[in-house]
């Protein structure tokens, strides 16, 4: 079965600066997608950024980018000039090829100090 | 805007009771999905749907049973509530293809007491 695992239940970083949550997963597929979700205090899941395995380039959304190493099955999130407005739990998940679940890890909750 | 709309953002209710989690989306998504959270767990999922009147079980069903009626609308359902039930439920759906993206409601955080 496929997992996703978060090793950090807490990070936090200053205003501005830049902070890297990370992620690794396990699975034996070739065909599969990865996310990065965040839900901030309002509960409300939002999809951050999307990378599909075929890419070999990272995928970046503004200020978020992601470090996707597939032979190391490692998803990292980097978020660039923090604001105020990131805080929020931040999710990694894992969807194989076609199929419809998403399996997700443990979670990271990051705080930004002004 | 896409929505996935779910009952009640909060809901008390006693061991025993038999529960009803209500989810609504309006994107006329094929799959629906019902995820429980739990922290330091993450999101696990309880039930899917990938079609009216389909399901299947995910990874933590037991306790649960979901219903799907109409395409809109997909329902979870506790039995007969018990205090381990308490959690955070929350709604996705999604579209069919391979670069689809799951949309969520807003959570039911349910305490049972």
């Amino acid at each position: 079965a496929q997992t996703v695992t978060q090793s950090q239940p807490e990070m936090s970083v200053q205003e501005a600066e830049t902070v890297t949550l990370s992620c690794t997963y396990d699975t034996s597929e070739s065909d599969y997608y990865l996310f990065w979700y965040k839900q901030p205090p309002s509960r409300q899941m939002i999809l951050v950024i999307r990378q599909e395995a075929y890419k070999q380039q990272n995928a970046t959304e503004n200020r978020f980018s992601v470090n996707f190493q597939k032979a190391a099955k490692s998803f990292s999130l980097k978020i660039s000039d923090s604001q105020l407005g990131d805080a929020a739990m931040y999710f990694c998940a894992y969807r194989r090829g076609r199929a419809q679940k998403l399996v997700f890890g443990q979670g990271t909750r990051l705080t930004i100090n002004p | 805007d896409v929505k996935v709309t779910q009952s009640s953002r909060y809901l008390v209710k006693r061991t025993g009771e038999k529960v009803f989690l209500e989810c609504v989306q309006d994107m006329d998504h094929e799959n629906m999905f019902w995820y429980r959270q739990d922290p330091g767990l993450g999101l696990r999922l309880i039930y899917f749907s990938y079609d009216v009147k389909m399901k299947e079980k995910g990874d933590i069903p037991e306790g649960y049973s979901v219903s799907r009626e109409k395409k809109e609308r997909f329902s979870l359902i506790l039995e007969s509530a018990s205090t381990n039930q308490t959690s955070m439920y929350l709604c996705a759906s999604s579209s069919r293809g391979a670069r689809t993206e799951a949309f969520f409601g807003q959570g039911t955080r349910l305490t049972v007491v």
